[in-house]
């Protein structure tokens, strides 16, 4: 099962635009991390944001977590070519945060 | 560093074979985890230790056995290779579980024939 959910599935956008990706996932979290993947390539950290907190902010990224709506988006702002990848979101999935639940992402393609 | 390592790139293996994935870090890194990638989807998380000598099962464990002697090496094995474990798998490490980013490595890209 995937506690995370991203929607949209896929997004293209002009270089200079913004991006939104939005994740839900379904049960309480201690924190939810988003990371990037290039093609073909290992997973990268982005931003970790935890459950007491509601936005957070780095670079030309910008996280906001629901905890009320399970819900959290990821804001890329003045997209470039090079921010072309999957953007996952990842949710502890037990109390303990021993697993991480990562769900099927959102793929962004910066056309430039 | 050399951050998390993993061996082989690419791998072809015939149903019923056994091979091990290698894995290693250099962070001092207690949390190790194995996830497996299908296309079009997220990780799936195989195995996961969080440190020397302790290791619990993810989501998709079956078919896979892991070790954790060391706190650098977490290698997994697969114990008769089924088609159905075609994937990419991903090897990761964190200074420890919960409130702390995974560092991953490049992937090995394995099909079962």
């Amino acid at each position: 099962s995937q506690q995370g959910e991203e929607d949209p599935q896929a997004l293209s956008i002009q270089e200079g635009e913004n991006a939104t990706m939005n994740c839900s996932y379904k049960t309480s979290i201690n924190n939810l991390q988003w990371y990037r993947q290039n093609s073909g390539r290992g997973l990268v950290h982005l931003i970790l944001i935890r459950s007491n907190e509601r936005e957070k902010h780095s670079g030309r990224l910008r996280v906001t977590l629901d905890t009320s709506k399970k819900s959290s988006s990821l804001l890329i702002t003045a997209s470039r070519a090079a921010d072309t990848a999957s953007y996952f979101c990842a949710t502890d999935a037990d109390t303990g945060g021993f697993k991480t639940i990562f769900g099927a992402g959102t793929r962004l393609f910066v056309k430039a | 560093n050399a951050g998390v390592t993993q061996t082989p790139k690419f791998q072809v293996l015939k149903t019923g074979q056994s091979m091990t994935l290698q894995c290693a870090q250099d962070m001092n890194h207690e949390y190790m985890s194995w996830y497996r990638q299908d296309p079009g989807m997220g990780l799936r998380l195989i195995h996961y230790s969080v440190g020397a000598g302790i290791t619990d099962q993810g989501e998709v464990p079956n078919g896979y056995n892991v070790s954790r002697s060391t706190t650098e090496d977490f290698p997994l094995r697969l114990l008769s290779a089924a088609p159905s474990q075609t994937s990419v798998y991903f090897c990761a490490s964190s200074y420890s579980a919960g409130l702390y980013e995974q560092y991953f490595g490049p992937g090995t890209r394995l099909t079962v024939t």
